[in-house]
C-alpha cells in the first residue's frame, strides 16, 4: 500500500515552454502533498506544500507564478513549470501524506530544459 | 535560518562494520524522520521520533533522538551490501527541513 506515482518520469522541453508534472496517490487519500526539488548529489529542497482544495504554500525563494501547483483532488496534485529555462532542469519529487505522519514519495521526474 | 546539518557526507565501510550518521539542528524540533534513498530511487520512510531521548530499533538499525530534541542519530550494526544508499534525516520545526544526507557505500 501507500504508492505514489509521478508522470512523466522524464521530460525534455525547449526553453520558454511549459511542462506539467502529475503526482498521484494510488491507494490512499492524500490530504497533503509536497513538492521537492533535488539537485545532483544534494538533498531535497521543499518547494511547496499543498492541501486538497486550497492554495499551495510556497517556500521562501520559490516563485509561485513560475511553479504552479494544483491539488484539485485527494489523489492528484500537479506541478506546472511555466516558461521553463535551462536553470529549471532538475529532479522534481512529490510526496503525499494522509492523516498519518509518513510521507510517501513518488519516483520523481527528471526535467531537462534545452 | 533554520537548517538541519547532517554528517558525514560520505561513509565507506567494509561489510560487517558499523555505521553512524548524525543530524543536528539549531532549533528544537517537534519530531524527526529518517529516510533511505537507494541509488536511482526515491526516498523511503524509515521511522519517526517524537519524544525527547527516544530510542527505536529496527533490526540492525538504531535511531536516537537527543534529550534536547536538537540532534538525532542513525546507527547500523554490521552493515550489509543491501544497506547501500543515502540516508536523510528530516527535522520538523514549522515544516520539514531535510539534512544533506549521508551516502553509505558498503564494500563486500
Amino acid at each position: 500500500g501507500a504508492v505514489v506515482s509521478q508522470h512523466p518520469s522524464w521530460v525534455i522541453c525547449k526553453s520558454g515552454t511549459s511542462v506539467k508534472i502529475e503526482c498521484r496517490s494510488l491507494d490512499f487519500q492524500a490530504t497533503t502533498m509536497f513538492w521537492y526539488r533535488q539537485f545532483p548529489k544534494q538533498s531535497l529542497m521543499l518547494m511547496a506544500t499543498s492541501n486538497e482544495g486550497s492554495k499551495a504554500t510556497y517556500e521562501q525563494g520559490v516563485e509561485k507564478d513560475k511553479f504552479l501547483i494544483n491539488h484539485a483532488s485527494l489523489t492528484l496534485s500537479t506541478l506546472t513549470v511555466t516558461s521553463a529555462h535551462p536553470e529549471d532542469s532538475s529532479f522534481y519529487i512529490c510526496s503525499a501524506s494522509d492523516t498519518s505522519y509518513e510521507q510517501y514519495f513518488g519516483p520523481g521526474t527528471r526535467l531537462t530544459v534545452t | 535560518g533554520q537548517q538541519v546539518m547532517q554528517i558525514p557526507q560520505y561513509q565507506h565501510v567494509q561489510e560487517g562494520e558499523d555505521f553512524t550518521t548524525y543530524c543536528n539542528s539549531s532549533t528544537t524540533l517537534s519530531n524527526i524522520q529518517w529516510y533511505k534513498q537507494r541509488p536511482g530511487g526515491h526516498p523511503v520512510f524509515l521511522i519517526q521520533l517524537v519524544k525527547s531521548g527516544e530510542v527505536k530499533k529496527q533490526k540492525r538499525l538504531t535511531f536516537q533522538f537527543g534529550e534536547a530534541k536538537k540532534n538525532s542519530s542513525l546507527h547500523i550494526t554490521a552493515t550489509q551490501t543491501t544497506d547501500v544508499g543515502t540516508y536523510f534525516c528530516a527535522g520538523r520545526f514549522n515544516k520539514f527541513y531535510f539534512g544533506s544526507g549521508t551516502k553509505l557505500n558498503v564494500k563486500p
